[in-house]
């Protein structure tokens, strides 16, 4: 089955900093959405993203579905973005969403 | 709040035993989805419903079985509990399935301990 990779697994920054977090896949997918999970464990819907740009806030995303690779930009990083940070895509025909390993982002103050 | 509703927050339960975990869809919503959060599998997807019939199928243990009712709520009934089981399960809600699939919605989840 198709394979997501997260990079990097685990991210530290001080608070203000910006990152970026990549989801690459090993096949061709209909669908992306990346996720915040909260340190309540609530999973929170940032972008559905099947190709191109998107913005909202301080984040945003791109995603290149011919080179199988999205990419979540985080800027002037706050203490609440703390949490992980999970990519799901969904396979070209199957109606299912395949979550990654996730990045796991802590964001010091 | 992503106007998904699961019931119970927490369960605590003993080995061997059954439990039925339930989900309401966002309104509007005919798609729902049920996903099993572990420490050693992550976020795995466990089966999908469109509209009360099954519509994919995920690594869903034979021991654990769903269903979604004329009025689009779910249930997913997990039974001769082993202590491997617990996790966090999460329902999600989509408009329709459809190509591409539209974006998921998430409950806050039902953690589940197996004592």
């Amino acid at each position: 089955g198709i394979q997501v990779e997260q990079s990097p697994p685990d991210l530290i920054l001080q608070e203000g900093a910006n990152s970026t977090l990549r989801c690459n896949f090993s096949d061709s997918v209909n669908n992306l959405q990346w996720f915040h999970q909260n340190p309540w464990g609530q999973l929170i819907n940032l972008f559905y993203i099947p190709s191109g740009t998107k913005q909202n806030g301080r984040l945003s995303a791109t995603t290149v579905a011919t080179e199988r690779y999205s990419l979540l930009y985080i800027s002037s990083s706050q203490t609440t973005d703390s949490g992980v940070y999970f990519c799901a895509v969904d396979p070209s025909g199957t109606y299912k969403y395949i979550f990654g390993t996730g990045t796991r982002l802590k964001v010091l103050a | 709040d992503s106007g998904v509703t699961q019931t119970p927050k927490h369960l605590i339960t003993a080995t061997g035993q059954r439990v039925t975990l339930r989900c309401s869809p966002r309104s509007g919503d005919l798609s729902v989805y049920w996903y099993q959060q572990s420490l050693d599998q992550g976020l795995q997807f466990l089966i999908q419903y469109y509209n009360g019939e099954e519509r994919a199928k995920g690594n869903i243990l034979e021991r654990f079985s769903a269903q979604q009712f004329p009025d689009l709520h779910s249930e997913l009934n997990l039974s001769s509990l082993e202590l491997g089981d617990s996790a966090l399960y999460f329902c999600a809600s989509s408009v329709v399935s459809e190509d591409p699939d539209p974006p998921l919605h998430f409950g806050n989840g039902t953690r589940l301990t197996v004592t």
